[in-house]
């Protein structure tokens, strides 16, 4: 069965640190990109950051850049998120999930399938 | 960068047809994704490339882009449709973005 676990949410202080994690099973873990979705209490769904499965290249979302750092260990089949510098707006529950996408042809064309497989979701607060 | 701009509820009846609109910048067909989002579960995707649906969604659900708008449409809306539905579009500048999300009500 194909399945993301996270794990790590906490309660933190603004200015502090936290690393989530997410043990992914069932698939090639290697072979997927991964991405960071989270959502703050009352509002809709913010992609936070992804890690591409072909050339291990990393994406954030422009509210997370230079606080967050996307990591993944292919031997554990684990997707990181050290969150660093952390905000009170930060509090959200954080999503791993699964991306289905590949480039293709000598110019990179970029076919995109979807973000197909969600975790449950682990919980993080930034609050004095 | 583009938002994605959907209206926050949608009411149907059972058994009628619901709409639900995603209006965006430079919308691509084929880098449009639409999402289920029951209460109690996490999301799940219904909708990828603008208008497929993956293995296991109802045919009922369909989809389109037109211009810069796209639309997630449930024919013969079901009671166990009603969620939250959010639309999803990548771009290579912006790389991911979500719409508001749209509560489905089936009443």
């Amino acid at each position: 069965e194909v399945q993301l676990l996270e794990s790590g949410g906490g309660l933190v202080q603004p200015g502090g640190s936290l690393r989530v994690s997410c043990v992914a099973s069932g698939f090639s873990f290697s072979t997927y990109a991964m991405d960071w979705v989270r959502q703050a209490p009352g509002k809709g769904l913010e992609w936070v950051s992804g890690f591409s499965g072909s050339d291990s290249r990393t994406f954030y979302a422009d509210s997370v850049k230079g606080r967050f750092t996307i990591s993944r260990d292919t031997f554990n089949n684990t997707l990181y998120l050290q969150m660093s510098r952390l905000r009170v707006e930060d509090t959200a529950v954080y999503y791993c999930v699964r991306r289905s996408d590949f480039w293709s042809g000598p110019n990179g064309h970029y076919h995109y399938y979807g973000m197909d497989v969600w975790g449950q979701g682990t919980t993080v607060t930034v609050s004095s | 960068s583009h938002d994605l701009t959907q209206p926050p509820s949608v009411s149907v009846s059972p058994g009628q047809t619901a709409s639900i609109s995603c209006s965006g910048d430079e919308l691509r067909d084929d880098y449009v994704c639409w999402y289920q989002w029951k209460a109690g579960q996490s999301p799940a995707l219904v909708i990828f490339q603008g208008s497929r649906r993956p293995s296991g969604i109802p045919e009922r659900f369909s989809a389109s882009t037109s211009g810069n708008i796209a639309t997630l449409t449930i024919s013969g809306t079901q009671p166990m449709d009603e969620a939250d539905y959010y639309c999803q579009a990548w771009d290579i500048s912006t790389n991911v973005v979500f719409g508001g999300g749209t509560k489905l009500t089936v009443l």
